[in-house]
């Protein structure tokens, strides 16, 4: 079944412990990317990959570190979290072949508690 | 960060009724123009993908036209049902390399 899976699914951390949110997709997709949502905001885009080894930063990337070392994995990285990434985090793949000419397909969501 | 706003903010109708929202996004440097569908407790699925002014594209009772040059989106929904119940999500690109997403418009369908 073509998929996109994160974990944890839920997570509450404290301040400052590193954590990774992973993601994997099984679609051979080229185009990775992470995303946040909040209350009364749209989805915003945390960083973003075009292939393996090519990442750029999105909308809010303060905070966030990720990398793209094998084409089906895209983890998220958290050094040092604060409060403020508390939040719902999804991950979305799509096929493509240099920009987003595709639907994105999004993982479960992951929710993120930082105490 | 690209202005992408979606109107109403949330809508209520009755099943059976037709019902309609916007998109409205940068009418300079468009790319694509995308709609996905979002249920509680479930991830956004999409809907459709549109690239060119003068776009319509439909699936089943739901559709949308595309208006690149004055930078707006409808999406229609045909005889409403109460599993068209989601939060309806459109997102605009003007390079191809990042997503903008509006906040969404809530729908309620009650029978």
């Amino acid at each position: 079944e073509a998929q996109v899976t994160q974990n944890p699914r839920y997570l509450i951390t404290v301040t400052g412990k590193k954590l990774t949110v992973t993601c994997s997709q099984n679609m051979n997709h080229e185009y990775m990317s992470w995303y946040r949502q909040d209350p009364g905001l749209g989805l915003r885009q945390i960083y973003y990959s075009m292939n393996v080894e090519v990442t750029d930063k999105g909308d809010v990337p303060e905070g966030y570190k990720v990398s793209r070392k094998e084409k089906r994995n895209f983890p998220l990285i958290l050094e040092s979290p604060s409060p403020n990434q508390t939040s719902l985090y999804f991950c979305a793949s799509s096929l493509s072949w240099g920009r987003v000419t595709g639907e994105l397909f999004f993982g479960e969501g992951s929710r993120l508690t930082v105490l | 960060i690209l202005n992408v706003e979606q109107s109403p903010q949330s809508l209520h109708v009755q099943e059976g009724d037709s019902t309609n929202f916007t998109c409205s996004f940068p009418s300079s440097n468009f790319y694509a123009l995308h709609w996905y569908r979002w249920e509680t407790a479930k991830s956004p699925e999409a809907l459709f993908v549109m690239t060119l002014n003068g776009d319509e594209k439909k699936k089943g009772r739901i559709s949308a036209t595309l208006n690149t040059k004055e930078g707006y989106s409808y999406l229609y929904i045909k005889g409403s049902q109460p599993e068209d119940s989601a939060t309806y999500l459109c997102a605009f690109t003007d390079s191809g390399y990042a997503l903008n997403f509006g906040k969404g418009t809530s729908l309620l369908v009650t029978p």
